[in-house]
């Protein structure tokens, strides 16, 4: 059974300051890594898909790093504000050839101001 | 507006009472799938098709059925739904096997069977 986790379950954070969090996955037959933010009563927007090793994106004050090796890709937010707070959801795609997607249970991160 | 609609958004019903959520994406996507999402568990994968006519199961597609006779179209429909099937429903599509492709979401359709 594939299976991926995301830590913390819940992170509270004073507006400013930076935070990270992380994605592991399975690291044998690594396809894509997804990267979703969830606010509340709206739907999940994807913020990246990553697929090399090393790989690292960036949106904003956003940015992930991927490892495939070691199975687990981080995400960073600099100096978070309020708007930040929502859900973040990684999703492990399993292959080339599939829609088939295993979504970690998310980090839900909520901002003081 | 490139978008994925669902619809409804919301639906109280009663057990054994057939029902259809449709979901329709006007983005040329090839890729469809169905999630469910319940407290603590994360979204769960139901079905997901990759072309007209192609289905496969998710994680949790028991109790459910899907059809994809149109690109554009991939129902969801409950033939004898049960209150275990009260959740949050998304319906999302995807360009196709490109590797960079995120799934794109509908606003989603809370669902609760009594």
């Amino acid at each position: 059974i594939l299976n991926v986790e995301q830590s913390p379950q819940s992170l509270h954070v004073q507006e400013g300051d930076s935070t990270n969090f992380t994605c592991s996955f399975p690291s044998s037959n690594f396809y894509a890594l997804h990267w979703y933010r969830w606010e509340t009563a709206k739907s999940p927007e994807a913020l990246f898909v990553m697929t090399l090793n090393g790989d690292e994106k960036k949106k904003g004050r956003i940015s992930a790093t991927l490892n495939t090796k070691e199975g687990y890709s981080y995400l960073y937010i600099k100096g978070s504000q309020p708007e930040d707070s929502a859900t973040y959801l990684c999703a492990f795609q399993v292959s080339y050839n599939t829609d088939k997607l295993i979504f970690g249970t998310g980090t839900r991160l909520q901002v003081f101001p | 507006e490139a978008q994925v609609t669902q619809n409804p958004r919301y639906l109280i019903t009663v057990t054994g009472k057939k029902l259809t959520v449709t979901c329709s994406q006007n983005m040329n996507h090839e890729y469809m799938s169905w999630y469910r999402q319940d407290p603590g568990l994360g979204l769960r994968q139901i079905y997901y098709s990759m072309n007209v006519e192609v289905t496969d199961k998710g994680d949790v597609p028991e109790g459910y059925k899907v059809s994809r006779k149109e690109k554009r179209n991939f129902p969801l429909i409950l033939e004898s739904p049960s209150p275990n099937q009260t959740s949050l429903y998304f319906c999302a599509s995807r360009r196709g096997p490109d590797s960079n492709q995120p799934q794109h979401f509908g606003d989603g359709t809370r669902l609760s069977i009594l």
